[in-house]
């Protein structure tokens, strides 16, 4: 069974500053996906970043971007230059490709962007 | 604008009653899902529907009920049967296997409490 694990339940930062949120996870397959997906409060959570496990190359996004490192199953977002509207729950997810009526979510971090 | 309609928002519950959560959506995805949400835990899967009339269980069906007799629509019924109802509860949709990326699309989420 694939897992996921967030170790961080809280972090904070700085406005403008860097921060990075770890995740690591668990599978014998092969072909997959990793997410993290943003939850501000109140509000819908949205896709924030996405890694195809067969690329080498990390994703970004604008601020965002991933450390994929898979033979160690580590899947950390760094976001840079941070801002108020980055305070909000993240998730690491994992889905084997293809199924994504499996999707696995991490237990969440917390955020929270101090003026 | 495209989405995902959740509703009601807030939901009381006595002890001993069905309640049903509606969703729905207009981005004409094939696949729908139902997500419970506790503080600590992550998403956990508690139905899916890859297609119209047809669903699954997830890890945590039990105590919940849904249908899927439109495309647009997946209600679900958390019945006197589910011991601890009381929860953040995510709808999600996806493209489906075709064209599949992986991305799901969630709604604001419905909070039910019971009393």
């Amino acid at each position: 069974a694939q897992t996921v694990t967030q170790s961080q339940p809280e972090m904070s930062v700085q406005e403008a500053e860097t921060v990075t949120l770890s995740c690591t996870y668990d599978t014998s397959e092969s072909n997959y996906y990793l997410f993290w997906y943003k939850q501000p409060p109140s509000r819908q959570m949205i896709l924030v970043i996405r890694q195809e496990a067969y690329k080498q190359q990390n994703a970004t996004e604008n601020r965002f971007s991933v450390n994929f490192q898979k033979a160690a199953k580590s899947f950390s977002l760094k976001i840079s230059d941070s801002q108020l509207g980055d305070t909000a729950m993240y998730f690491c997810a994992f889905m084997i490709q293809y199924n994504n009526n499996d999707m696995r979510f991490g237990a969440g971090t917390r955020l929270t962007v101090k003026p | 604008d495209g989405g995902i309609t959740q509703s009601p928002k807030y939901l009381f519950r006595k002890e001993g009653q069905n309640v049903t959560l509606s969703c729905e959506q207009n981005l004409n995805h094939d696949a729908m899902y139902w997500y419970r949400q506790d503080p600590g835990q992550g998403l956990r899967l508690i139905y899916y529907s890859q297609i119209v009339n047809d669903f699954q269980k997830g890890d945590i069906a039990e105590g919940y009920s849904v249908s899927r007799e439109k495309k647009e629509s997946f209600p679900l019924t958390v019945t006197s049967a589910q011991k601890n109802p009381t929860a953040f509860y995510l709808c999600a949709s996806s493209i489906g296997r075709v064209g599949n990326t992986g991305e799901l699309f969630f709604g604001e989420g419905s909070r039910l409490t019971v009393l």
